[in-house]
């Protein structure tokens, strides 16, 4: 069963400390996706990358980085945590051709 | 660019009524478009995809949604209402460099 897996369903953190929310696919899928979802807003593109090493920002890009170092995963990075970076965070991948997407199932990050 | 506006953020219906989620888009070309379902503390699923195919397009648990040019709408249709297909509901389009786009989402409530 093909799969994206975050690392954590639940993190609870503090301001100014720096977060690593991890990401890993088993379908050697070259598109790598980083959303956030809050409510009343849907999803917002936070960052994403179409191969190793290669990254470009999404909607919501400030407060945040990425690293792609190798191909089946894609870490994203709060520099220094805030209050208002408290939602839930949905890592995708997809193909090349963009046939299919598949979500892992969340992190809940609440930043006190 | 491309955009997608989910028209209602709450349907309620009674089981076993017809289900109408509306969603419009705008797109400077082609769109591939999509519905997917998040069912309370579960990750997203896909119900089905519009990719310039038939303009009916059939999905999972009995849902389909219809693709009319014309009025730039992908609305989301289900026969007779069910419990379990209450849920939040985000119509998506897909941008030229693969990027997700989602809407607002529309939370299902389904009466007994």
């Amino acid at each position: 069963d093909v799969k994206v897996t975050q690392s954590s369903r639940y993190l609870v953190k503090r301001t100014g400390e720096k977060v690593f929310l991890e990401c890993v696919q088993d379908m050697d899928h070259e598109n790598m996706f980083w959303y956030r979802q809050d409510p009343g807003l849907g999803l917002r593109l936070i960052y994403f990358s179409y191969d190793v090493k290669m990254k470009e920002k999404g909607d919501i890009p400030e407060g945040y980085s990425v690293s792609r170092e190798k191909k089946e995963r894609f870490s994203l990075i709060l520099e220094s945590a805030s209050t208002n970076q408290t939602s839930m965070y949905l890592c995708a991948s997809s193909s090349r051709d963009r046939r299919g997407y598949t979500f892992g199932s969340g992190t809940r990050l609440t930043v006190v | 660019a491309q955009s997608v506006t989910q028209l209602d953020s709450h349907v309620s219906v009674s089981e076993g009524t017809p289900v109408l989620l509306r969603c419009n888009y705008s797109s400077s070309y082609s769109p591939s478009l999509f519905w997917y379902v998040q069912h309370p503390n579960k990750g997203l699923q896909l119900l089905l995809k519009y990719t310039s195919a038939a303009t009916l397009v059939k999905g999972i648990n009995g849902f389909e949604a219809e693709f009319k040019k014309s009025e730039t709408s992908f609305h989301l249709t289900k026969p007779s209402a069910h419990m379990s297909d209450a849920a939040e509901y985000f119509c998506v389009v897909s941008s030229q460099g693969g990027k997700l786009i989602f809407g607002q989402g529309t939370e299902l409530s389904v009466k007994p």
